[in-house]
């Protein structure tokens, strides 16, 4: 009975490949984000979709964009994939769009870029 | 701009030894302060959170954090940890988004 499921868990990729995130919400929340996490375990924000707009675009490459078809879900395509966006990504969503209640996130898509 | 800084990459421990996790931030507005976990191959879920009125949290698995407005700290603290305390722990500051700190890997030893 997952809260925020991601898929893939793990994806492996070459430079130069498109790729694609899915990230599904089963508690109702009106706001999902992605954050992603460096070699470094630093965790940043990227996007942030309160009702299936956009409310925080972080300062990312255009190749990364997000889409959400609906409120439950936010998917990220990332274009043109260099070595550089080999990462944890991790998607999370929350009741309001200020986090003064609590983010729940997912387990994380590791994606290694060869 | 807000910046959350824990000042320690990594604590090792023995079991049933007390911790604390430093965790210090900036803001030029007031804030929101958590907590949160990693355990291994999982995604973060929340510990405790300050949000407004005693300074003093307390958490989910025995964990407590005091909010330090003068100091602008919010240390994580608890007096006997388990060896199921292995994770990796994260300060985080919100006033509109949600600023991570660099994340400090517990380590607790038999």
């Amino acid at each position: 009975d997952t809260a925020v499921s991601q898929t893939p868990k793990y994806l492996v990729t070459q430079m130069g490949n498109d790729k694609s995130i899915k990230c599904e919400q089963n508690l109702g929340h009106d706001t999902m984000y992605w954050y992603k996490q460096d070699s470094k375990k630093f965790l940043k924000i990227m996007f942030s979709y309160n009702n299936k707009e956009l409310i925080i675009n972080e300062t990312v490459p255009n190749r990364f964009s997000p889409k959400s078809p609906d409120k439950a879900h936010l998917n990220l395509h990332i274009n043109s994939l260099e070595l550089g966006d080999s990462a944890v990504y991790f998607c999370a969503s929350s009741r309001g769009h200020t986090l003064n209640t609590e983010a729940f996130f997912g387990q994380g898509t590791r994606l290694t870029v060869v | 701009a807000q910046s959350v800084t824990q000042l320690d990459s990594q604590v090792p421990v023995f079991e049933e030894a007390p911790v604390e996790l430093r965790c210090n931030y900036s803001s030029s507005v007031s804030v929101y302060l958590f907590w949160y976990v990693q355990y291994p191959n999982q995604g973060l879920q929340l510990l405790l959170k300050y949000l407004s009125g005693s300074t003093l949290v307390k958490g989910i698995n025995g964990f407590e954090a005091e909010f330090n407005k003068s100091q602008t700290s919010f240390h994580l603290r608890k007096p006997s940890v388990h060896i199921s305390d292995t994770a990796e722990y994260f300060c985080a500051v919100e006033s509109g988004k949600l600023t991570f700190g660099q994340g400090t890997i517990l380590t607790v030893h038999p």
